[in-house]
């Protein structure tokens, strides 16, 4: 089974710090996708990756950026985290950018 | 712009009910339409998806999914619902114009009681 593993399920940080949010995935996926998910709005994308070293923003890519030096690895930085960012957040990973497989999430609280 | 809109916030069925959950989408050209369920406290999960052929793709778990494009539509349903279909279901349509990123609607609840 692939699996998508994001390195917290909650997290709680204060405005201003900087985060990261980590995320392997085991399966040898080119794609990988970062999402936040919330209430009544569903999922928005934030970044995208194709490959390694390569990035594409997405929907709504302000207030962050990524990294993906190796290909399992995606992580997602919250340069100066502010209080509207606090939200579920989606990793997920593809061979075929039509079936995501995501990671279980993690809970971003900034106060 | 592709779009895919999900009418319901909430659907609630009877357990053993035949149960849909609505979707209709705007793209222009040929739809890639899929839909993905979320289980409390876990990941979403791939479920079915249609890129052509027959209109009634079927899925994991039971369900199947029916593409109407004079509607626009691509409704999900199950014959006979379970207490643990009880979930949170996403439309999601590709975005053919924009390196096949997927844009998902809001998501309907799906409660199920016995």
């Amino acid at each position: 089974d692939v699996k998508v593993t994001q390195s917290s399920r909650y997290l709680v940080k204060r405005t201003g710090e900087k985060v990261f949010l980590e995320c392997v995935q085991d399966m040898d996926h080119e794609n990988m996708f970062w999402y936040r998910q919330d209430p009544g709005l569903g999922l928005r994308l934030i970044y995208f990756s194709y490959d390694v070293k390569m990035k594409e923003k997405g929907d709504i890519p302000e207030g962050y950026s990524v990294s993906r030096e190796k290909k399992e690895r995606f992580s997602l930085i919250l340069e100066s985290a502010s209080t509207n960012q606090t939200s579920m957040y989606l990793c997920a990973s593809s061979r075929d950018p039509e079936k995501l497989f995501f990671g279980s999430g993690t809970q971003l609280s900034v106060l | 712009a592709q779009s895919v809109a999900q009418p319901e916030d909430q659907v609630n069925v009877a357990e053993g009910n035949p149960l849909t959950v609505k979707c209709t989408y705007s793209v222009s050209g040929n739809p890639y339409l899929f839909w993905y369920v979320q289980y409390p406290n876990r990941g979403l999960q791939f479920l079915l998806k249609y890129i052509t052929g027959d209109n009634l793709v079927k899925g994991s778990y039971g369900f199947e999914a029916e593409f109407n494009k004079s509607q626009t539509s691509f409704h999900l349903k199950k014959p006979s619902a379970l207490v643990s279909d009880s979930a949170l279901y996403f439309c999601a349509v590709r975005d053919v114009g924009n390196t096949g990123k997927l844009i998902f609607g809001q998501g309907t609840t799906l409660q199920v009681k016995p």
